[in-house]
């Protein structure tokens, strides 16, 4: 069975650092790319990166390079989302999704839900 | 790059038929994939209709997906409206990047 299982909620202050996690299971990790969605409270869902754990290829939205960093380590099946200084308007929902095409997830994380307030 | 367009909100009956729209702002509708999601309140989404037409294993058929080159759209038909459908839908599709549409809030009353 496919399985991506997040890391739990965060509460975090403006300027600090945060990397949560998607490992995956049930299939062969480094032969799907990975996908982060953000949807922010009450909103819709937004796409921030990809990344391919065979070669760790990764792609950013326009809207999110520079503000955030996507990895991952092929050796545990996990994925990573990380912010160096995170704003309040970093609150938000973040899923994590196996892409097995272009313009397609097909199984989804239970959602990281990351709360920045001082 | 190109936009999805959702009605913000639709409503109907249990036992009705709803379609939702999801409009593409520029590029073909047909050149490439659309994806349908439902999200329940307080869970991830989840694909009922994939590759505009195609219906993951445990949807049942009252969900079909379908475009239209004329109006450059994609709809999500669900037929037999349960209260279960109640839910937030949301379009994909790809051109370079991914893209959500908006999403829309079924209502069913």
């Amino acid at each position: 069975e496919v399985q991506l299982v997040q890391s739990g909620a965060e509460v975090k202050k403006p300027g600090e650092s945060l990397k949560i996690s998607c490992k995956g299971s049930g299939y062969s990790f480094t032969s799907y790319w990975i996908g982060w969605v953000r949807q922010m409270p009450g909103k819709g869902l937004e796409w921030m990166g990809i990344i391919y754990p065979g070669d760790s290829d990764t792609r950013y939205s326009p809207s999110f390079q520079g503000q955030v960093t996507i990895s991952a380590d092929k050796s545990i099946s996990t994925a990573y989302l990380q912010w160096s200084s995170l704003k309040a308007s970093d609150t938000a929902m973040y899923y994590c999704a196996r892409r097995p095409a272009a313009g397609r997830f097909d199984y989804w994380g239970q959602g990281t839900l990351v709360t920045v307030s001082s | 790059n190109f936009m999805l367009t959702q009605p913000h909100s639709v409503s109907e009956s249990p036992g009705k038929t709803v379609t939702i729209s999801c409009t593409r702002s520029s590029g073909s509708i047909a050149s490439n994939y659309v994806q349908w999601y439902q999200q329940r309140p307080g869970s991830a989404p989840t694909t009922v209709i994939y590759e505009d037409n195609q219906r993951p294993s445990g949807v049942p058929d009252r969900f079909s997906g379908s475009i239209d080159s004329s109006s450059n759209s994609a709809s999500l038909t669900i037929s037999g409206l349960k209260t279960e459908d109640e839910a937030d839908y949301y379009c994909q599709s790809y051109d370079s990047s991914e893209v959500f549409g908006g999403g829309t809030k079924l209502t069913v009353l």
